[in-house]
């Protein structure tokens, strides 16, 4: 299997852009998750699917931030507009009947 | 809060030394807890994965064990080697299994050759 699959793996925006992400999770993996990773905060969930289903979406900052999943071997995470703040690493990753959590490379997000 | 704690923030030590990274969690009811690694600009590679139930569980040179009443996990890395240099990050899954993971803000590990 490729393993959870992302992109861009890099993206420079200006703030008021639209910024769209894109994951691809292992195939059979029932389950989603979006996390964001700075310095300051560490790695934090933002929302996860289950069965392309929206479960939790608390940890979304704002209502710039949201999410979809049309099908289960794809989910995008749209911010828009972008601002500087939201410059960050984001990881997707989706888990497996045993609930190990397996993690994409991320997309490296800066925002000007 | 649920947190979750790494203690030292960074280590370094030379090649070949067995050593010990810790973890702390401040609710005991876990669903299980999950030990990765980061390299720099890279993903997460998952190492290891205890569920509640288990004390312990090993991969090659890693053994991680889970003290649920004490809050506390540990991973033992033995003979490190250069290649072993990188971020080890912790995470705690609580509830009912199907919530996302809480990290712990990880160890800096050096091993130096």
């Amino acid at each position: 299997d490729a393993g959870v699959i992302q992109s861009p793996r890099h993206e420079v925006t200006e703030m008021g852009q639209e910024v769209t992400l894109r994951c691809k999770p292992i195939s059979g993996h029932d389950y989603l998750f979006w996390y964001r990773q700075t310095m300051m905060r560490g790695l934090e969930l933002l929302i996860y699917f289950n069965n392309n289903v929206p479960i939790d979406d608390s940890g979304m900052p704002e209502d710039r931030f949201s999410a979809k999943m049309p099908n289960a071997s794809f989910s995008t995470l749209k911010i828009q507009p972008s601002e500087p703040r939201d410059s960050a690493v984001y990881f997707c990753a989706s888990m497996n009947f045993y609930n190990e959590q397996f993690f994409g490379p991320g997309t490296r997000l800066t925002v000007l | 809060k649920q947190e979750v704690t790494q203690i030292p923030a960074a280590l370094s030590v030379p090649e070949g030394e067995n050593l010990v990274l810790n973890c702390s969690f401040t609710d005991s009811a876990i669903y299980n807890l999950q030990w990765f690694r980061q390299d720099p600009g890279k993903g997460l590679t998952s190492l290891l994965l205890i569920q509640s139930s288990q004390r312990e569980q090993t991969s090659g040179r890693l053994n991680a064990s889970l003290d649920k009443s004490s809050g506390r996990s540990t991973l033992y890395i033995a003979a490190s080697q250069p290649g072993d240099s990188a971020t080890y990050l912790c995470a705690v899954k609580y509830g009912g299994g199907a919530d996302g993971l809480t990290f712990g803000k990880g160890t800096h590990l050096i091993i130096q050759p």
